[in-house]
């Protein structure tokens, strides 16, 4: 299994532009999520879905859409990139949402804004 | 969710057991203590969880407070990989969200 896999894993934006951060699973698993961490910080949380079809903010989804068509696959999308967006982003998924179900993480997506 | 509190840095020597403290004095009775840890900016690793009662597995053992405020995860023999940054988190029985705090950086000392 390849589990979390989330590409591209470095890039580079200008101001303005747009993109999409990709992210798919291969375990069937129904919650998926996006963190950004920061330099010298923990993760925080920008969206995250409880199935195919169903999205939900977190603590930070201003500047980030989400869609979820299918099981496997939680794209990412920067509509506008800013420089305070330059951040590490970590995709994460579990079994089901309930509180008994690890998260599994992908490696992140290293992304600078100029 | 409760929030959680550990202890910015640590060190253990190489061989011994690290034993990491966490505070969560504000849990209710349907969170779960989860521990992950990260290694340089590799995505965060599962480590182990537990909602009441103590858990072991091959990584490392969690030890629980009867009263859930506060939580120990123990590395029973550390090594220089296990030097990274341990997060200690809080996580509800119906859990869409996990909270990370800063963590507690370890450094396994040769």
């Amino acid at each position: 299994n390849a589990g979390v896999t989330q590409t591209p894993k470095f890039q580079v934006l200008k101001t303005g532009q747009s993109m999409t951060l990709q992210c798919a699973q291969d375990m069937n698993h129904e919650y998926m999520s996006w963190y950004r961490q920061d330099p010298g910080m923990g993760l925080r949380l920008i969206h995250y879905s409880v199935g195919a079809g169903i999205t939900d903010q977190g603590e930070v989804p201003n500047g980030y859409n989400v869609s979820r068509s299918t099981t496997e696959d939680f794209p990412l999308r920067l509509l506008s990139a800013a420089p305070s967006q330059t951040s590490v982003y970590f995709c994460a998924s579990s079994y089901d949402f309930v509180g008994n179900s690890p998260l599994h993480f992908g490696n992140g997506t290293r992304l600078t804004v100029t | 969710d409760a929030k959680t509190t550990q202890p910015p840095s640590m060190d253990c020597a190489e061989g011994r057991a690290a034993n990491l403290p966490c505070n969560h004095s504000t849990i209710s009775g349907n969170e779960y203590v989860y521990w992950y840890r990260q290694i340089h900016s590799q995505g965060p690793q599962y480590i182990i969880h537990g909602l009441k009662n103590n858990e072991t597995n091959e990584m490392a053992s969690l030890i629980i407070t009867e009263d859930r405020k506060s939580s120990t995860l123990i590395l029973p023999h550390a090594t220089l990989r296990d030097t990274a940054v341990y997060y200690c988190i809080v996580r509800e029985r119906t859990g869409n969200q996990f909270y990370f705090g800063t963590g507690t950086s370890l450094t396994v000392i040769p």
